[in-house]
């Protein structure tokens, strides 16, 4: 079974632009999880989406937006870049969308750079 | 104050050794606790899962929690060069506002050398 897909996997982008990305779940996973992750905050939860609607959301500015559409493949949306927005961003699939046993599974993250 | 708190180290030890990483946390609602190792360059992988207190081994990997003092152990027994990683404690309540929300530690730098 494949694994997490995302793409691109290196973006290099300017100040005040937008940018999108993609992350396609491992086969038969319904919910899907971004995460952003920097070496002084660590990876830190943005958004959780299952069944196309956003379930649950972290402290993250309203310029970090995403989606989900029918078959659980997700997007999510960074509007109006700041240089602070560099990071690799994770994008995790896991079956159900819960807490307790459901298991994330990572992909190998986006590298974004601002410059 | 950082929900879960994890020493950064560098952590450099020989092959062979055993390897301890660990893990302190504040929200006593946390229930499952989870391993993560991450190889430069890649998404983090899953090691070890349990659930509440106890311990759980898995061929040269035990994990073991302590909800009482709020504290998570990952040992490492005869340590391999490949086992060189960042390792990352992640934890997560029981269902309601945590879908799909893992907290993370920092993650531990762990170097191992022949």
């Amino acid at each position: 079974k494949a694994g997490v897909t995302q793409t691109p996997r290196y973006l290099i982008k300017t100040r005040g632009q937008q940018v999108t990305l993609s992350c396609s779940p491992i086969s038969g996973h319904r919910s899907v999880s971004w995460y952003q992750q920097t070496p002084g905050q660590g990876l830190q939860f943005l958004f959780e989406y299952f069944s196309e609607t956003q379930r649950n959301k972290g402290n993250f500015p309203g310029r970090f937006s995403g989606r989900q559409f029918s078959n659980s493949r997700s997007e999510m949306n960074v509007s109006t870049l700041e240089l602070g927005d560099s990071a690799l961003y994770l994008c995790a699939s896991s079956w159900l969308a819960g807490g307790g046993t459901d298991t994330q599974y990572f992909g190998p993250g986006t590298r974004l750079t601002v410059l | 104050q950082k929900e879960v708190e994890q020493d950064p180290g560098p952590l450099s030890v020989p092959e062979g050794a055993i390897v301890s990483l660990n893990c302190t946390y504040s929200n006593s609602a946390f229930q499952y606790f989870m391993w993560y190792r991450q190889y430069s360059r890649k998404g983090p992988e899953l090691l070890m899962y349990t659930y509440s207190s106890g311990n759980k081994e898995d061929g040269r990997f035990t994990a073991q929690v302590d909800k009482s003092s709020k504290y998570i152990s990952l040992f490492i027994r005869d340590s391999q060069p490949s086992d060189s990683a960042t390792y990352l404690c992640a934890m997560r309540n029981a269902g309601g506002t945590s879908y799909g929300k893992l907290t993370f530690g920092q993650g531990t730098i762990l170097t191992v050398h022949p």
